[in-house]
């Protein structure tokens, strides 16, 4: 079956526009997270939702927002985007909510803010 | 404050022998524990994970060991292939919490 599909792979945006990021969960997971990947500050969550609902959020400033579809399609978006936020974007999704019932990652879409 | 630290950035290793990957954490309320395993340009893959309530796991070539007292796991590789030269992450959870905790990861080249 087909895995997490993230879109698009690659962006450049200028500082101070806003991006939005899409995954596309395994069919049948109701479960999406987002990750953030950087070179300082490794893999970092984000926010997961279960069934459109956001369950936990991680320690991001408010710019760093996000939505799921009721077919659990998930969106991130970051307004007003900062140098520091290029970083690779990773979405995990699984069958049931919590990481130990095994997260399945996306190939992640790369950031570069310039 | 990073609860799940992995203090070696890379490893070097001879094809055919025993890779060992190290972690350390300090949240107590950790439950369960997992490796993923990172090539470029692609997303983690899950490889193996750890009950608190066990001591060890073992799934074919790989192998979690946990210490809890030590708050420490270690990943061994049995033995290493150069398909295993990747990124290793660690990463912990708790009971409750919708999220994982990675370590920095750790670099691992097998050399023929």
């Amino acid at each position: 079956k087909a895995g997490v599909t993230q879109t698009p792979r690659y962006l450049i945006k200028t500082r101070g526009q806003q991006v939005t990021l899409s995954c596309s969960p395994i069919s049948g997971h109701r479960s999406v997270s987002w990750y953030q990947q950087t070179p300082g500050q490794g893999l970092q969550f984000l926010f997961e939702y279960f069934s459109e609902t956001q369950r936990n959020k991680g320690n991001f400033p408010g710019r760093f927002s996000g939505r799921q579809f009721s077919n659990s399609r998930s969106e991130m978006n970051v307004s007003t985007l900062e140098l520091g936020d290029s970083a690779l974007y990773l979405c995990a999704s699984s069958s049931r909510q919590g990481p130990s019932y095994g997260y399945t990652f996306g190939s992640g879409t790369r950031l570069t803010v310039v | 404050d990073q609860q799940v630290k992995q203090n070696s950035p890379s490893l070097s290793v001879q094809e055919g022998r025993i890779s060992i990957l190290n972690c350390d954490y300090t949240n107590s309320m950790f439950d369960y524990f997992l490796w993923y395993k990172k090539y470029p340009a692609e997303g983690p893959t899950f490889l193996i994970s750890i009950s608190s309530i066990k001591d060890k796991n073992e799934d074919g070539r790989f192998t979690v060991f946990l210490n809890k007292s030590a708050k420490h796991l270690s990943l061994h590789i049995v033995p290493s292939q150069p398909g295993d030269s990747a990124v290793y992450f660690c990463a912990a959870s708790y009971q409750g919490a919708q999220k994982l905790v990675f370590g920095q990861g750790t670099r691992l080249t097998i050399n023929p």
